[in-house]
């Protein structure tokens, strides 16, 4: 099976421009996931989409970031504006809705971003 | 609390030898799992193995076994006959009831010939 996509792989803008990624989770995986992971740390959570709902956002910076998943298929993460602190790798993951712990996440390649 | 916490930043292991990356957890749900991830250089994050709260046998996969000590709060994870491929950063992580995800802050694993 196809694994999960992303775009762009990689992105270099200055800083207040606005950015946005693409992913295509595996093909029928109800549950989204956009990670930030900053050099050097574990991905962080930005927030989980269940079908085109969200679950949990709670650490995405309302304020900048926005993130949408309208027909529960694929899904954008946009920042606007960009600071330099958002230079990171973001990861897209999918998951099937079985919500039993084994359920594993897949996660694509990730788009690389560079705030200058 | 950390939900999980990998306190080696850095292990280095010579070619052909068996290395232990550690990792302790938190939770309060009876029903969790544990997930060990490697994350090459090149970026992408590739499963490794899984172990359930209710497991009675420490999982094992290929040169990858983990040592799971539930009283202890632990999941450690043994890479046995060291390659150089296996030069990467790797990740815990546990999923709990609620479909959350929780990653640990990564052990870099260097091998040396």
């Amino acid at each position: 099976e196809a694994g999960v996509a992303q775009s762009p792989r990689y992105k270099i803008i200055e800083k207040r421009q606005s950015v946005a990624f693409w992913c295509n989770p595996i093909s029928g995986h109800a549950t989204l996931y956009w990670y930030q992971q900053i050099l050097g740390q574990g991905p962080k959570l930005l927030i989980q989409f269940q079908n085109n709902g969200v679950v949990d956002d709670s650490q995405l910076p309302k304020d900048r970031f926005s993130a949408e998943r309208l027909k529960g298929v694929d899904s954008t993460l946009k920042i606007q504006p960009a600071k330099l602190e958002d230079s990171a790798v973001y990861l897209c993951a999918s998951s099937s809705a079985d919500r039993t712990p084994r359920n594993e996440q897949f996660f694509g390649p990730g788009t690389r971003l560079t705030v200058l | 609390a950390q939900k999980i916490t990998q306190t080696q930043p850095g292990m280095f292991v010579q070619e052909k030898e068996a290395v232990t990356l550690d990792c302790t957890y938190d939770t309060s749900d009876p029903s969790y799992g544990l997930f060990w991830y490697k994350q090459p250089s090149s970026g992408e994050m590739i499963f490794l193995i899984y172990q359930g709260s209710y497991d009675q046998q420490n999982a094992t996969e290929g040169r990858y076994s983990l040592n799971f000590q539930k009283a202890r709060k632990s999941a450690n994870l043994v890479i046995s006959a060291s390659q150089l491929g296996d030069s990467a950063m790797y990740f815990c992580a546990m999923r709990e009831g609620g479909n959350q995800f929780y990653f640990g802050t990564g052990t870099s694993l260097t091998v040396i010939p």
